[in-house]
């Protein structure tokens, strides 16, 4: 099965902080995605890649960029974390004619 | 309007029940359409995965889409306090799975013994 491992399940950071997230799947993959959920409103696409060191911003990239330098890692940055961004943030990599995997989340708390 | 609409809930039954679960659409140009199940502090996990208007049957799980009327529907018969959870639909316009997913915002359901 694919894993999609992110490193962290819960952060605590202060406002102004640049914030890493990290994501490592383990099936070779050529598409990864980060998400943000959050109640009534659901999951929203804020980038995608679909090769190394390629990125495409989805619906809600303001605040955010990402990296992707190896095929397995995709990164999303919060270059200076506002309490806006306090979220859960899920990353899922593609798997073609299944459908996503997503790993098990970053519950991020800004304050 | 969102593009994809889905009652947040909560929706509560009894264990045995017949479960409904819908999603609506306005884009016509979707084609592929997807339920997730994510249970409390987890990530989504694919449960359904149909293409174009029909059925589809999983065991207890059973998936339909009326493209004409853009709505779908997740059936699960016999249910479970195992299937409490948060139920998502998704869609995407492109080709197989290389789109980007359209999320309804999910329906919290519980399953009482």
């Amino acid at each position: 099965d694919v894993k999609v491992t992110q490193s962290s399940r819960y952060l605590v950071k202060r406002t102004g902080e640049k914030v890493f997230l990290e994501c490592v799947q383990d099936m070779d993959h050529e598409n990864m995605f980060w998400y943000r959920q959050d109640p009534g409103l659901g999951l929203r696409l804020i980038y995608f890649s679909y090769d190394v060191k390629m990125k495409e911003k989805g619906d809600i990239p303001e605040g955010y960029s990402v990296s992707r330098e190896k095929k397995e890692r995709f990164s999303l940055i919060l270059e200076s974390a506002s309490t806006n961004q306090t979220s859960m943030y899920l990353c899922a990599s593609l798997r073609v004619s299944y459908g996503y995997t997503f790993g098990s989340g970053t519950r991020l708390t800004v304050v | 309007q969102k593009e994809v609409e889905q009652d947040p809930g909560p929706l509560s039954v009894p264990e045995g029940a017949i479960v409904s679960l819908n999603c609506t659409y306005s884009n016509s140009a979707f084609q592929y359409f997807m339920w997730y199940r994510q249970y409390s502090r987890k990530g989504p996990e694919l449960l359904m995965y149909t293409y174009s208007s029909g059925n589809k049957e999983d065991g207890r799980f059973t998936a339909q889409v009326d493209k004409s009327s853009k709505y779908i529907s997740l059936f699960i018969r016999d249910s479970q306090p195992s299937d409490s959870a948060t139920y998502l639909c998704a869609m995407t316009i492109g080709s197989g799975n290389t789109g980007k997913l359209i999320f309804g915002q999910g329906t919290t359901l519980q399953v009482k013994p």
